[in-house]
């Protein structure tokens, strides 16, 4: 069955960094785009970031741009999250989750979360 | 904030059927397909509906998606309690980035 199993989240310092990692199971990890998703305490969804199944294509959203950087290493059926010079309001849950194909995009599985929690 | 909007909360009885709506515009839900999340509480959401009408196995009949124009609904019929959750709308913009609801609480009365 498919597992996907998030790990790194923590507590860091305004500015500070941190790497997320999403290991998967059950299914043919480089054959799938693969995103990642936030959920602030008490709020809704937000679409981080997503990678192609080879890595050559990435999109993020505005908000972490140029602080965030996703990547992937298929031979070890890994999903990775770079975060640099964080927020408080980066506050969140991280989920990551297979992006699937049919008519349109849908995430189609979802990781347990992990927090990262920003404060001083 | 996200541009795709959804009612707050909604509630039933037991039994009733509830229906979310997910309004959003030409460039993201009037051209793109719409998927339907639900969160039970404390947990990782969970796909309900894809391709705005399709299940997943595993998922009952009573969770059903539609869409016309720029919005979307999800019904729910033979309210159960353990249907009390959060359930997201998501789809995804002309600059291939998603996009997810605001999100509505389902209370069963």
């Amino acid at each position: 069955q498919v597992q996907l199993v998030e790990s790194g989240g923590g507590l860091v310092k305004p500015g500070g960094s941190l790497r997320l990692s999403c290991a998967a199971s059950g299914f043919t990890f480089s054959d799938y785009y693969m995103s990642w998703i936030r959920q602030a305490p008490g709020k809704g969804l937000e679409w981080v970031s997503y990678i192609s199944s080879s890595g050559s294509t990435i999109y993020y959203a505005d908000s972490v741009k140029g602080r965030f950087t996703i990547s992937r290493d298929n031979a070890k059926n890994s999903l990775y999250l770079q975060m640099n010079s964080l927020r408080a309001e980066d506050t969140a849950v991280y989920y990551c989750a297979r992006v699937q194909l049919s008519e349109g995009y849908y995430f189609d599985y979802w990781g347990q979360g992990t927090l990262v929690t920003v404060s001083s | 904030q996200s541009v795709l909007t959804q009612p707050p909360s909604v509630s039933a009885a037991p039994g009733q059927k509830v229906t979310i709506s997910c309004s959003g515009s030409s460039s993201n839900i009037g051209n793109n397909y719409v998927s339907w999340y639900q969160q039970l509480p404390g947990t990782a959401p969970k796909l309900l509906i894809y391709d705005n009408n399709k299940r997943p196995s595993g998922i009952p009949d009573r969770f059903s998606g539609s869409k016309s124009g720029t919005s979307a609904t999800l019904g729910i019929t033979g309210l159960q309690t353990g249907d009390e959750a959060d359930y997201y709308c998501g789809t995804w913009d002309s600059s291939l980035s998603a996009l997810f609801g605001t999100g509505t609480k389902v209370t069963v009365l």
